[in-house]
């Protein structure tokens, strides 16, 4: 079936360090989208990636969607506290009209 | 501008009991979906609704059900509860295939 992979589960950080979460489709999407989740919060839209190769930036996150349209990965710089929470990637397939498929979300613990 | 609203906010239920949850989308917006999210998870797709027509289903049985009122409100029932119920239920609205906001959720406990 279409699933959306997404390692690693857990990141711990020190304050100040960058780090990486990595997204995979067992298929090509049609886009892929990120989310926050703080925890006791719900998911909060932070982007949506829908060319191939595509990298967008906000602040000290940068997104980039792959060159086949089946991975992407969000990097952070320079850690905060505020980071803290899960972040999930969600994709589209072809043919699934709005059907958001997760990945199982790499939860950020940031030691100061 | 109010985003999306979900009630209630929780709920407990016991096993063999039916539960209905309500969602209220973003203005401006006509479709919603909803997603079940078990702790430690992420969320699962459940289905979506568009001009008050399931359009997408995602793999739950028979026993959630759903639907959307004109007014493009939509409600989440899920009938015999079992205790795998037991979860967050998150609504989301979008604007047809759109970017999708999430609500607060509903917090279901099946005891």
């Amino acid at each position: 079936g279409q699933q959306v992979m997404q390692i690693p589960q857990y990141q711990h950080v020190q304050e100040g360090e960058d780090f990486t979460t990595y997204c995979n489709s067992s298929t090509t999407l049609s886009n892929i989208q990120w989310y926050k989740q703080r925890p006791g919060g719900h998911p909060v839209f932070l982007i949506q990636l829908v060319k191939s190769g595509e990298v967008k930036k906000q602040k000290r996150l940068t997104f980039q969607f792959g060159e086949a349209k089946k991975n992407s990965s969000l990097h952070i710089t320079a850690t905060q506290t505020t980071d803290v929470g899960t972040y999930f990637c969600a994709g589209i397939f072809r043919d699934s009209w709005g059907k958001l498929q997760f990945g199982a979300g790499t939860q950020v613990v940031v030691t100061p | 501008d109010a985003g999306v609203t979900q009630s209630p906010t929780h709920l407990i239920k016991t096993r063999g009991q039916q539960v209905t949850l309500r969602c209220s989308p973003k203005s401006g917006h006509d479709t919603v979906s909803w997603y079940q999210q078990a702790l430690g998870q992420g969320p699962q797709f459940i289905f979506q609704y568009y001009e008050e027509e399931e359009r997408q289903r995602g793999n739950f049985p028979d026993r959630f059900s759903g639907h959307q009122f004109p007014n493009y409100s939509s409600e989440l029932n899920v009938n015999a509860l079992l205790l795998g119920d037991s979860a967050l239920y998150l609504c989301a609205s979008s604007l047809g295939d759109t970017t999708q906001y999430f609500g607060p959720g509903t917090r279901l406990t099946v005891l």
